[in-house]
């Protein structure tokens, strides 16, 4: 079965604290695209990042980082330094449709950054 | 910066009423999507929509949902005869490229039935 799994279901840090959020993937697709999804408190899903299975050059953008390791089938995200306003549920979505572009979404974190 | 629109943002209905959420994608996009979240949940696909007709949809989408384009800028999800359990919000979503770019969700539309 394809499916993804997100395994910290909350996580709270202290502001300024680096968080990785987890995320592992299952699929015998060859090709498919990993995406992060924001979720705030206000409701509305904000595209963060997406990652084709050929491409597993890391990236750093500001205070995120993504971690894509396709041995492990994992792709990892890193806030630096975080703030309150990241307090959010973080949604890992594979899409394995190729280009009809079904996302499965994860069970997501929730991420609680207190001042 | 272009969005996609969902009406209503909040809809309350009885037990057994039709009920019709709309959408209007980003304009030049060609997939569509309704997606919902119950609760404190995750978020689940219900269908996708390409070229005038359903590409996929998964086992949420039974019978009593239906999409519909009708004038090519809307995008709707109708519930025909709405159960306590579709308590849930609504997010459609859009999509232009032919090969998987990224997702733009409206703000989504919450459904409660009693």
């Amino acid at each position: 079965a394809q499916k993804v799994t997100q395994a910290q279901t909350e996580i709270s840090v202290v502001e300024k604290e680096d968080v990785t959020l987890d995320c592992v993937y299952e699929t015998r697709d060859t090709t498919y695209y990993l995406f992060w999804y924001k979720q705030p408190p206000s409701g509305e899903l904000v595209f963060l990042i997406r990652r084709n299975s050929f491409d597993e050059q890391n990236e750093i953008s500001g205070r995120y980082s993504w971690n894509f390791q396709k041995s492990t089938s994992s792709f990892n995200f890193t806030i630096t330094a975080s703030q309150v306003v990241d307090s959010a549920v973080y949604f890992c979505a594979p899409n394995y449709g190729g280009s009809q572009g079904n996302l499965i979404f994860g069970k997501g974190t929730k991420l609680s950054v207190k001042p | 910066e272009p969005e996609v629109t969902q009406t209503p943002s909040h809809q309350v209905t009885q037990m057994g009423q039709e009920v019709i959420l709309r959408c209007v994608p980003i304009s030049n996009h060609l997939y569509f999507y309704w997606y919902r979240q119950i609760l404190g949940q995750k978020v689940e696909f219900l269908v996708s929509f390409y070229n005038n007709e359903i590409s996929e949809k998964s086992e949420i989408f039974d019978d009593q949902f239906s999409v519909e384009r009708p004038d090519g800028s809307n995008f709707t999800l109708k519930i025909r005869s709405t159960k306590l359990e579709d308590s849930a919000m609504y997010f459609c979503a859009s999509r232009g490229t032919a090969f998987a770019g990224e997702l733009f969700f409206g703000e989504g539309s919450r459904l409660t039935v009693l």
